[in-house]
């Protein structure tokens, strides 16, 4: 059974600190999302990977970074925490020219106050 | 950016009747229009694919309806469950991306 799994289901920082957010997927897939999920939003693409060392903006990469220095393994980072970045935080995988079947992670729901 | 829009933030079905969910796009070069469904606590899971040259598509108890003209998406469940109860999502593939819709409650009653 596939799986993607991330590193803490609950998190809360505080402002100004930095926080990393882990992703692990074990059907060694070369694709790696981060996605944030907020109401009436649905989910918006944070950043992608398509290979190790491989980083690709989406559409809402501002104030994240992101690391893939292992295949299994996609990171992402606050560099600065801040209170609009309070949300659940989704990652997910999918095989290359499968990005429609993308397998997702149960999700981190990160508070920041 | 893509727009992936949806007709209703909630949807209430009574158990054993049919759901429709719709969902409106923008982008006419989408190869693929997806549906996803989030149960609580969890992330989203791929429930079924269309491509674009295709205008339905069936599979187990779901059905999915594509029109170009309109640029219109549905999903059809049959016979809902109580274990339908979820937000379902629509997307569609944009280049290398995935842009979602901003989902659908569907509630269902005993």
């Amino acid at each position: 059974d596939v799986k993607v799994t991330q590193s803490s289901r609950y998190l809360v920082k505080r402002t100004g600190e930095k926080v990393f957010l882990e992703c692990v997927q074990d059907m060694d897939h070369e694709n790696m999302f981060w996605y944030r999920q907020d109401p009436g939003l649905g989910l918006r693409l944070i950043y992608f990977s398509y290979d190790v060392k491989m980083k690709e903006k989406g559409d809402i990469p501002e104030g994240y970074s992101v690391s893939r220095e292992k295949k299994e393994r996609f990171s992402l980072i606050l560099e600065s925490a801040s209170t609009n970045q309070t949300s659940m935080y989704l990652c997910a995988s999918t095989r290359p020219g499968q990005n429609y079947e993308q397998y997702f992670g149960p999700g981190t729901r990160l508070t920041v106050t | 950016g893509e727009s992936v829009g949806l007709h209703l933030p909630t949807l209430s079905v009574q158990e054993g009747d049919n759901s429709i969910i719709n969902c409106a796009y923008s982008n006419s070069a989408s190869d693929y229009f997806i549906w996803y469904k989030q149960e609580s606590g969890k992330g989203p899971q791929f429930i079924i694919d269309i491509r674009s040259n295709m205008d339905k598509r069936q599979g187990q108890r779901v059905t999915v309806l594509l029109n170009k003209t309109v640029k219109h998406l549905s999903l059809q469940i049959a016979a809902t469950q109580p274990g339908d109860s979820a937000v379902y999502f629509c997307a569609l593939t944009n280049d290398y991306k995935l842009s979602f819709g901003a989902g659908t409650t569907v509630t269902v009653r005993a």
